[in-house]
């Protein structure tokens, strides 16, 4: 099973900063990396897939990059709206993992 | 647009089997997988297995595979999840997805459609 490893585990910024969360894989999992933002009481909502694309409806400010084992998800700009938790996964190997989490909080 | 609807008994008793729905609206069922992930309270989440909408490939966490089944049923554009033997460990908030990749997951664009969740609780 491939580990993903997530860091910070919480990162307090304030609105309008940059946030950057780091995601890590124990083996390579090549370009198969996505990412989720997840707010209280919701289901997750899927940002960036193939490591770097965004989904549908997702706004600019929100970027993926990284290949291989290294990951990073960057917010350019923080909105209020952005303050949740995200969670790497790859779907390079069975089973899929996730990663523990980065909770982005106010500063 | 697409929306999924998880369904099924809130309360299940220790070793009793659970058993949900995720009931797909706004399209059929006619391509890619259909997952299972779930998330215990207060902690991530936890992929628990995905279904091809023909039924001819799934896979399942080793860690859930002597216990969970995935199965799907077109004609009622619908798939469902069972869970056996519960403990107090498979207490969690259930979400269905869809996984929109190709059978041989060679093309891959993410869990992009997400059922609202419902919660689980293992009691007797």
């Amino acid at each position: 099973e491939i580990v993903m490893t997530q860091s910070p585990a919480t990162l307090s910024v304030s609105p309008g900063e940059r946030a950057t969360l780091s995601c890590r894989a124990s083996q390579s999992v090549s370009s198969k990396l996505a990412w989720y933002q997840q707010k209280p009481g919701q289901a997750p909502r899927l940002l960036i897939y193939g490591a770097s694309t965004r989904a549908t409806g997702i706004p600019a400010r929100f970027s993926g990059s990284g290949s291989g084992t290294e990951f990073t998800l960057t917010i350019s700009s923080l909105q209020s709206e952005d303050f949740a938790v995200y969670y790497c996964q790859q779907y390079n190997n069975w089973p899929l993992t996730f990663g523990g989490g980065t909770k982005v909080e106010i500063k | 647009q697409v929306q999924l609807q998880e369904s099924g008994p809130g309360l299940v008793k220790p070793s009793e089997t659970l058993s949900l729905t995720c009931t797909v609206s706004g399209a059929f069922i006619s391509a890619y997988y259909w997952s299972w992930i779930r998330q215990p309270p207060g902690k991530g989440l936890e992929w628990i297995g995905h279904i091809y909408y023909t039924g001819s490939t799934t896979y399942y966490n080793p860690s859930l595979k002597s216990r969970v089944s995935i199965s799907v049923d077109t004609s009622k554009n619908l798939f469902s999840l069972r869970l056996t033997s519960v403990t107090a460990a498979d207490t969690a908030v259930y979400f269905c997805a869809r996984d929109k990749a190709s059978e041989d997951y060679y093309y891959n664009y993410g869990m992009d459609v997400w059922g609202q969740g419902t919660t689980v609780t293992v009691s007797s």
